[in-house]
């Protein structure tokens, strides 16, 4: 069974762009999360998507936003980046809403620089 | 409000020696507990977690974690250290009731040949 894909893989945009990510969770799994990674702030949970719904967000202001498909792909979109956008976004699937605290499956990410 | 500690940014065993990666964290309900790894260049991997049951918890690759609830700590550890556990290790905390994980800032694991 294939794993949780992310593309692109890497990306360099500048300040005052926005950028469109994409996550393919496994096949079968309905939740997506997503996660902000960087070398100062750490791992930060951004949203979580089960059937096709936003069910929980972190503290991000609304520059990040995101959607879930009827297939259960995930897209996420930053708009006016600012140099501070510049991270690793994971994504991660489950079977289940994060609620039920199903094991997560992440992707590789994909890594944002904002110049 | 939730939050996790890992004690040591880096932390060097030699190999076959045991490793012992420290995290704390802070809960006003009973918490799930987890740790992950992350290999170079790649997402997260669970390692273990803890929901309720017993407080010794056994994961992938010889890991395992004890949940102590008077220590509010629940420490990784490995018996026997392998060059391939050479990663970054993240613990994080996810309170019963509340939909969100919060993750340690990680702690880097070198392993001494």
């Amino acid at each position: 069974k294939a794993g949780v894909t992310q593309t692109p893989r890497y990306l360099i945009k500048t300040r005052g762009q926005q950028v469109t990510l994409s996550c393919s969770p496994i096949s079968g799994h309905r939740s997506v999360s997503w996660y902000q990674q960087t070398p100062g702030q750490g791992l930060q949970f951004l949203f979580e998507y089960f059937s096709e719904t936003q069910r929980n967000k972190g503290n991000f202001p609304g520059r990040f936003s995101g959607r879930q498909f009827s297939n259960s792909r995930s897209e996420m979109n930053v708009s006016t980046l600012e140099l501070g956008d510049s991270a690793l976004y994971l994504c991660a699937s489950s079977l289940g809403p994060f609620e039920v605290r199903e094991t997560q499956y992440f992707g590789p990410g994909t890594r944002l620089l904002v110049l | 409000a939730q939050s996790v500690t890992q004690l040591g940014s880096h932390v060097s065993v030699s190999e076959g020696a045991l490793v012992l990666l420290r995290c704390n964290y802070s809960s006003s309900v009973p918490p799930y507990l987890f740790w992950y790894v992350q290999y170079p260049n790649q997402g997260l991997q669970l390692l273990l977690k803890y929901t309720t049951g017993a407080t010794l918890v056994k994961g992938i690759n010889g890991f395992e974690a004890e949940f102590k609830k008077s220590e509010t700590s629940f420490h990784l550890t490995k018996p026997s250290a392998h060059m391939s556990d050479a990663a970054e290790y993240f613990c994080a905390v996810s309170d019963r009731g509340k939909d969100k994980i919060i993750f340690g800032k990680g702690t880097r694991l070198h392993i001494l040949p």
